[in-house]
């Protein structure tokens, strides 16, 4: 199985600054198709994740445009560019190139 | 609007049976793969289960397989799981979600399976 690794586990940011979660996988996500199968879904308190980011870079509607996906290979990342009350949360990467699908173990997100 | 809505959770002994349903509405059911996911109390998101809407296949972890069976209607536009054999460890909210081609991209609100005596 690809085992996806995220760090921080933690992640304390003020209000207003930016935020970078990094997910590195353990074989490369490049699909024979080309395309690199990699996802970030935001789940925040209470409810249902939510499909933030998809191939890579990706986003999704609605989406605000201070979320951005970034990486190739093996490694990736999500970045918030200012940090708002509302990103709060776990963020979750996600492989979709190799069965089984994998996720990483998650970033909790905190305003500090 | 695309919506799906688990149902089926409850309070189950270990080595017992449960079923899970997802409703799905506002998209053409036939035409995605599905997929079931849980989350045990605090911890992160596994995938359990994926049924093909093309050609039927049916696909399923390691942890679960031989004990639960996804299935589908799709003249009812509903999604199921089949738990046998339950154990403590399976105790998780359960998702549904829509599985476009290399992705996951709508889930539902889940539904909460604890299995305890």
């Amino acid at each position: 199985d690809v085992v996806m690794t995220q760090s921080p586990l933690s992640l304390p940011v003020t209000l207003g600054q930016p935020a970078s979660i990094s997910c590195k996988s353990s074989q490369s996500l490049v699909h024979s198709d080309g395309n690199t199968y990699l996802n970030w879904f935001q789940q925040r308190p209470g409810q249902s994740p939510r499909r933030l980011i998809y191939q890579v870079s990706n986003r999704d509607s609605g989406v605000p445009d201070r979320f951005s996906g970034s990486g190739s290979g093996t490694d990736f990342a999500l970045n918030i560019s200012r940090v708002e009350a509302e990103d709060v949360g776990v963020y979750y990467c996600m492989q979709s190139t190799r069965w089984p699908l994998t996720f990483g173990g998650g970033t909790k997100v905190e305003i500090k | 609007e695309v919506q799906l809505v688990e149902s089926g959770g409850h309070l189950v002994q270990p080595g017992g049976s449960l079923r899970l349903s997802c409703a799905a509405s506002g998209f053409t059911f036939s035409n995605y793969d599905m997929s079931w996911f849980r989350q045990a109390p605090g911890k992160g998101l596994e995938w359990v289960s994926d049924f093909s809407g093309v050609d039927g296949n049916t696909y399923y972890a390691d942890s679960v397989k031989g004990r639960f069976t996804i299935s589908r209607d799709n003249s009812k536009n509903m999604l199921y799981l089949q738990m046998i054999s339950l154990r403590v460890e399976d105790t998780a909210t359960y998702y549904c979600a829509r599985r476009p081609p290399g992705t996951v991209d709508y889930w539902g609100q889940g539904t909460l399976v604890t299995v305890s005596s």
